[in-house]
């Protein structure tokens, strides 16, 4: 069963840095694209960007380029997504999904990043 | 200001035919498939549809898609209690500094 579990909630200050990350089971990682998408409280879908994690080759969206970094380690089965400096506007639930043929079949639950001083 | 435009909101009653457009551009809709997503209250979204017009497995087919020129549709018929929820269409935009998944601003469906 292919899995995507994302890690825990967090809080942050402005400022701060953060790396959220996103762990696959139960299919070959390094095949599939992985993208993160942010879900501002009450407000649509963003796709921020896409990585894949057999190559590490990492697109990202026009609006997200420079302010967040895209990552992934094969040998945890992990993707991440980063900021070096958080702010109030980052706060947000991020997705990570899975791209196939279908599209973003497989998501992540969701981890939910709260920036407040 | 999302790049495809959803009516923010719909509605209908049970057993009834809802129909939510999509309104794009010649640079995403209408040079590449469009998918819809449902995102129930509180939960990650799920794929509705792909490929234009096409039911991943487990998809009701209540639910269809269907695509002209730079404009989408979702329509639900045989509406339902439990699909209250929001819809979001999505299509990959070839824009000049790269390509991006682009999703409409999203609609709010409520079964009154």
């Amino acid at each position: 069963e292919v899995q995507l579990e994302q890690s825990g909630a967090e809080v942050k200050k402005p400022g701060e840095s953060l790396k959220i990350s996103c762990k696959a089971s139960g299919y070959s990682f390094t095949t599939y694209w992985i993208a993160w998408v942010r879900q501002r409280p009450g407000k649509g879908l963003e796709w921020m960007g896409i990585i894949y994690p057999g190559d590490s080759d990492t697109k990202y969206s026009p609006s997200f380029q420079g302010h967040v970094t895209i990552s992934a380690d094969q040998s945890l089965f992990a993707a991440y997504l980063q900021w070096t400096s958080l702010k109030a506007s980052d706060t947000a639930m991020y997705y990570c999904t899975r791209l196939d043929t279908r599209g973003y079949y497989y998501w992540g639950q969701g981890t939910l990043v709260t920036v407040s001083s | 200001q999302s790049v495809l435009t959803q009516p923010p909101s719909a509605s209908g009653t049970p057993g009834q035919r809802v129909i939510i457009s999509c309104s794009g551009s010649s640079s995403n809709i209408g040079s590449n498939n469009v998918n819809w997503y449902q995102q129930l209250p509180g939960t990650a979204p799920k794929l509705l549809i792909y490929s234009n017009d096409q039911r991943p497995s487990g998809v009701p087919d209540r639910f269809s898609g269907s695509k002209s020129g730079t404009s989408a549709s979702l329509a639900i018929s045989g509406l339902q209690s439990e699909d209250e929820a929001d819809y979001f269409c999505a299509t990959w935009d070839d824009r000049l500094n790269g390509p991006d998944v682009v999703f409409g601003g999203g609609t709010k469906l409520t079964v009154l």
